[in-house]
């Protein structure tokens, strides 16, 4: 079945790298994302890495990709204020056909200053 | 920078009343899809519409709900006769043919009183 958990929450103080963690069912998803929602907000992409690929890194941002144990990682460097939100990992069966997302629980994370 | 669009933010109805939200998709995209998000939940996907039909729905998408693609920018979701459950953030993504990334709009707030 499709399924993605994350832990509800994670509290990081200021400066503090933040690691957030993502499981998933879909051996077949072909990219696996990561949205980041403040409050009120939409869903932003942050990031996203290609199913053959172990690690990608876009500046404060390294996503981590452990295929055979189907978890993902996104580890934010030098955490801010500014980064407290809802993180949410998704990813996109390509069996459906249709690129559809499968999202995770969400990960508050709280920025402490 | 190109965005998506949802209109209104904020709608509220009373219980069996019809709602029409609505989403004006990135211009180029080709794929269009309905998420929604009850109030401390998970994003659930609702439907997925390419080639100007569903291309996907889940069990959530009854018969009380629709889409359509009237004109070449907008996309809308209808709601026949409201219920209090659907209460929720309801999200527009598109997708460009051939890219995997979805965007998403900023979503409507759905109150069914």
């Amino acid at each position: 079945g499709e399924d993605v958990e994350q832990s509800l929450f994670l509290s990081v103080r200021e400066g503090d790298s933040s690691v957030i963690n993502c499981t998933y069912t879909d051996s077949s998803s072909t990219y696996l994302y990561w949205y980041k929602q403040e409050p009120g907000a939409g869903l932003q992409l942050l990031t996203y890495i290609f199913s053959n690929m172990d690690m990608k890194q876009d500046q404060r941002l390294t996503v981590l990709l452990n295929k055979k144990d189907k978890h993902l990682s996104l580890r934010i460097a030098d955490t801010q204020t500014g980064d407290s939100a809802i993180y949410f990992c998704a990813e996109s069966p390509t069996t459906s056909g249709t690129y559809k997302y499968i999202f995770g629980t969400g990960t508050r994370l709280k920025v402490l200053a | 920078e190109p965005e998506v669009t949802q209109t209104p933010s904020h709608q509220v109805t009373q219980m069996g009343q019809e709602v029409i939200l609505r989403c004006v998709p990135i211009s180029n995209h080709l794929y269009f899809y309905w998420y929604r998000q009850i109030l401390g939940q998970k994003v659930e996907f609702l439907v997925s519409f390419y080639n100007n039909e569903i291309s996907e729905k889940s069990e959530i998408f009854d018969d009380q709900f629709s889409v359509e693609r009237p004109d070449g920018s907008n996309f809308t979701l209808k709601i026949r006769s409201t219920k209090l459950e659907d209460s929720a953030m309801y999200f527009c993504a598109s997708k460009d043919r051939g890219a995997y990334e979805q965007y998403f709009g900023p979503g409507t707030r759905l109150t069914v009183t």
